[in-house]
């Protein structure tokens, strides 16, 4: 059975940094990509960055784009979220997705199948 | 990147059916073949219900159907429920090999 587990929200000043976790079981985790989505309080969903299965190829939405930084280490199973020069307007619940989609011809078409239950990030001082 | 566009709310009465619209300007989504919906009850994780436009995953009910007209996909919900009742989410993205996803705003369902 797939199992997301997200860790390491938490309260955070504005500026400061936090790094969540998400732990994968389950599944073969080296062979999918893992995705971040976020969602502030009462709000929609808001898709924050992703990465290959391999590590490689990291992306993030322009929103985040310089600021946070995701990666993953397959051999505990475990993709990353590093935030840094945290925004109040980013408080939200961050969640993490494996992509069960597939790459051909320089292309890749994403399908989120699998969610974690989510760890919320408050930023406030 | 831009937001998709859907209704806010829809609402239908036990057994009807009802259809949730997602419309993306033609300029932010490459291919409006690979639009997806996802389902969230509140304080949950969403459910991936459909890809590729019309494609259910393995154990998603086959009331949930998808379909496209141009840039305008649709989920339609057939013999509603009232555990259907939840936020309905159209995503997109582009087409490269580092893809971009976009959400719609959401519709809220409301079991009448």
């Amino acid at each position: 059975q797939v199992q997301l587990a997200e860790s390491g929200g938490g309260v955070v000043q504005p500026g400061r940094s936090l790094r969540l976790s998400c732990a994968a079981s389950g599944f073969n985790f080296r062979n999918f990509g893992m995705h971040w989505v976020r969602q502030a309080p009462g709000k929609g969903l808001e898709w924050v960055a992703g990465i290959w299965y391999d590590g490689s190829n990291p992306y993030c939405a322009d929103a985040v784009k310089g600021r946070f930084t995701i990666s993953r280490d397959n051999s505990k199973n475990t993709v990353y979220l590093q935030m840094n020069s945290l925004r109040a307007e980013e408080t939200a619940v961050y969640f993490c997705a494996r992509d069960n989609g597939y790459c051909g011809n320089g292309v890749c078409y994403v399908r989120l199948d699998s969610w974690g239950q989510g760890t919320l990030v408050t930023v406030s001082s | 990147q831009s937001a998709l566009t859907q209704p806010a709310s829809v609402s239908g009465s036990p057994g009807q059916s009802i259809t949730i619209s997602c419309t993306g300007a033609s300029s932010d989504i490459d291919d409006f073949n690979y639009v997806s919906w996802y389902q969230q009850h509140p304080g949950k994780a969403p459910k991936l219900l459909i890809y590729e436009v019309s494609n259910r995953p393995s154990g998603v009910s086959n009331r949930f159907s998808g379909s496209k007209s141009g840039n305008t996909a649709s989920l339609t919900i057939s013999g509603i429920q009232a555990d259907d009742e939840a936020d309905y989410y159209c995503n997109s993205h582009t087409l490269t090999n580092t893809p971009f996803l976009v959400f719609g705003g959401g519709t809220k369902l409301t079991v009448l």
